[in-house]
């Protein structure tokens, strides 16, 4: 079965430059996760998301980041304008009804952005 | 906000050694995690406690639940080269079972 798939596994960016980074979850999990990995503050979640609708965006660091989930199999995280500081590898997640006792997210392998 | 902090940070050790390593936290958890972060992947769970007190093995690895419950400890016997990686605790924010808090990490290095 086909985990969680993230695209792209790395971007390097300007900069100012606007930033898409995608993610198709587990089919069948209600429920989506983005998580940000840095050194310094470890990983952080940004957003999630149950059935399609945001749940708590509380970690999104400020205005300039936005996600958005169409649909049950594709999501997205923007970042416009992109600066240095957002430097971090993005995580996506899910989790099905099963896990959602359990605790037991299935992470993507992760997209690494360096903004210049 | 919950704040969950491990330690040791960094491990390096010789393969055949016993690891261990802790997570504490400033408030009760009703469940704690163990995830495994293998370089340039995503975490994995590795082992989940539900119950205070509670001892789980998942091969060579064995994790506790804290009788407080503010902390778990998590051991590895034998450590292979493959043991390498980034080792989490994670446990659910108040109120909402899948929104996880993870760690600080603790890094294991294992030689040859």
């Amino acid at each position: 079965d086909a985990g969680v798939i993230q695209s792209p596994r790395h971007e390097v960016t300007e900069m100012g430059q606007e930033v898409t980074l995608r993610c198709k979850p587990i089919s069948g999990h209600n429920s989506l996760f983005w998580y940000r990995q840095t050194m310094m503050r470890g990983l952080e979640l940004l957003i999630y998301f149950n059935n399609n609708v945001p749940i708590d965006d509380s970690g999104m660091p400020e205005d300039r980041f936005s996600a958005k989930m169409p649909n049950a199999s594709f999501s997205t995280l923007k970042i416009q304008p992109s600066e240095p500081r957002d430097s971090a590898v993005y995580f996506c997640a899910s989790i099905g009804p099963a896990g959602e006792n359990t605790g037991e997210l299935f992470f993507g392998e992760g997209s690494r952005l360096t903004v210049l | 906000g919950q704040q969950l902090n491990q330690s040791p940070q960094s491990m390096f050790i010789q393969e055949g050694e016993d690891v261990s390593m802790n997570c504490t936290s400033s408030s009760i958890f009703n469940t704690w995690l163990w995830y495994k972060q293998d370089p340039g992947e995503g975490p994995v769970l590795l082992i989940a406690l539900y119950k205070a007190g509670e001892l789980t093995s998942n091969g060579r690895l064995t994790a506790q639940f804290g009788i407080t419950r503010k902390d778990s400890f998590l051991n590895i016997s034998a450590s292979i080269p493959s043991d390498v990686g980034i080792y989490f605790c994670a446990g659910p924010n108040t109120g909402t079972a899948s929104k996880l808090t993870f760690g600080t990490g603790t890094r294991l290095q294992v030689t040859l």
